[in-house]
């Protein structure tokens, strides 16, 4: 069975630190690997997604690195602003499991002014 | 932009009501997805759908069924709702391929039962 992993569960930088989040998952039989933002209270929103098949996705000051082979996706905010304070979840979908996510837990995230 | 619409933002409830989430998506996607969100046990899916008039019982299904009549309409029903069915729901969408595709997730619902 799949599992998704996040790891800091929460993590505080000064405003202008670079920002690293990681996600690991326990099968490289994967379709696609998808990072959401989630602010308290409200959904969730996309930010990158990574093909099985890509290395990384850029978009702005966000860069997704995939490394399917050693189950590890690594998430990367230059310039850290405090509006970047937020939820950051991973979630593959795994080839074996049709069209269903398996999420991570979370990481949460602060950036102090 | 894919739009996925949640037509609540905040629903409270009484116990033992039947309590109805809506969710609408404006893509065509045949895939659409009801999960609940709970501090310390993250996302959780409780139905999902391949197809009109198609459902698909995910990992927590108990004490909620679906309704899915047309294609860009899923809604999720709570038959007899509970405080323990408190919690945030959200609603996803996204089609049918390998992954060619992300999901779409809609604003949320949260629900509290009283």
């Amino acid at each position: 069975k799949q599992e998704v992993t996040q790891i800091p569960a929460a993590l505080s930088v000064p405003e202008g630190e670079n920002l690293v989040l990681n996600c690991s998952f326990t099968d490289s039989a994967i379709y696609n690997l998808q990072w959401f933002r989630q602010d308290p209270g409200k959904g969730l929103t996309s930010l990158l997604l990574i093909q099985s098949s890509q290395r990384e996705q850029t978009s702005g000051r966000l860069n997704a690195s995939l490394d399917k082979s050693s189950g590890r996706s690594t998430l990367y905010i230059a310039a850290s602003q405090p509006g970047d304070s937020a939820t950051y979840l991973c979630a593959v979908r795994p080839a074996a499991a049709g069209n269903k996510l398996t999420f991570g837990g979370g990481t949460r995230v602060l950036v102090k002014p | 932009d894919v739009k996925v619409t949640q037509s609540s933002r905040y629903l409270v409830k009484r116990t033992g009501e039947k309590v109805f989430l809506e969710c609408v998506q404006d893509m065509d996607h045949e895939n659409m997805f009801w999960y609940r969100q709970d501090p310390g046990l993250g996302l959780r899916l409780i139905y999902f759908s391949y197809d009109v008039k198609m459902k698909e019982k995910g990992d927590i299904p108990e004490g909620y069924s679906v309704s899915r009549e047309k294609k860009e309409r899923f809604s999720l029903i709570l038959e007899s709702a509970s405080t323990n069915q408190t919690s945030m729901y959200l609603c996803a969408s996204t089609y049918v391929d390998r992954g060619l595709y992300g999901y779409t997730f809609g604003s949320g619902t949260r629900l509290t039962v009283v």
